[in-house]
């Protein structure tokens, strides 16, 4: 099930370099997310976009940009990235409010 | 300000005993819960919703308004149920407010 495709699926780095990791999907859902993932911290909502000319930011936005492109792509963006940005990113896409999210593989990412 | 909490980091039980994952929300508007899992190398899912008042492979939970939880309950679980479970709870502005998640082992 390749609905919701997440790239690259890892990624190793140095501090201070810019990184985009890219989301696309297929589900033809307006709303789409980003995460992230820390063991004993659960999943933490950065930015999210209800379409392509509505962006918010979410619980831990500090750091990171992002980019709705089409209603099907979602990018998210470190501009300079930093140790503790290390972790499992996560987007999703969902139809409505009560509607299920839908995740992608998630993109591991380590900085250095 | 909304709030979910999963007490247990950590859940092991045997084959065939009865399991909950008990789950806890903090918020002053009518909610919205879900339950996901993530079994080993696959992708997070939903694995059922409480407006839905499903059973998803044998799991159930129940609203309770007055205790402000959520609990996940499995009579009878099995070793393919050994997985990550996050409940999360929707809220008027449409976001999703994870726990911190159970990682839930069952032994043979």
């Amino acid at each position: 099930d390749a609905d919701v495709t997440q790239t690259p699926r890892n990624r190793i780095t140095k501090t201070g370099k810019r990184i985009m990791l890219e989301c696309s999907q297929t589900k033809g859902h307006d709303r789409m997310y980003w995460y992230r993932q820390d063991p004993g911290l659960g999943l933490r909502l950065i930015y999210y976009s209800f379409d392509v000319k509505d962006i918010n930011k979410g619980e831990i936005s500090d750091g990171y940009s992002v980019s709705r492109q089409a209603q099907a792509k979602f990018s998210l963006s470190l501009e300079s990235a930093i140790p503790n940005q290390t972790a499992l990113y996560f987007c999703a896409t969902s139809a409505s409010r009560w509607e299920a999210q839908h995740f992608g593989d998630g993109t591991r990412l380590s900085i250095l | 300000a909304q709030r979910v909490t999963q007490p247990e980091k950590l859940l092991s039980v045997f084959k065939g005993a009865p399991v909950e994952l008990k789950c806890n929300y903090s918020y002053s508007g009518s909610p919205e819960l879900f339950w996901y899992v993530q079994y080993s190398r696959q992708r997070l899912q939903l694995l059922l919703r409480h407006i839905s008042r499903e059973s998803i492979k044998g799991f159930t939970a129940d609203l309770n308004k007055g205790e402000t939880s959520f609990h996940l309950k499995k009579p009878f679980a099995q070793e393919e149920d050994s997985a990550m479970y996050y409940c999360a709870l929707s809220t008027s502005g449409s976001r999703l407010t994870f726990g911190e998640g159970t990682q839930l082992t069952v032994n043979p």
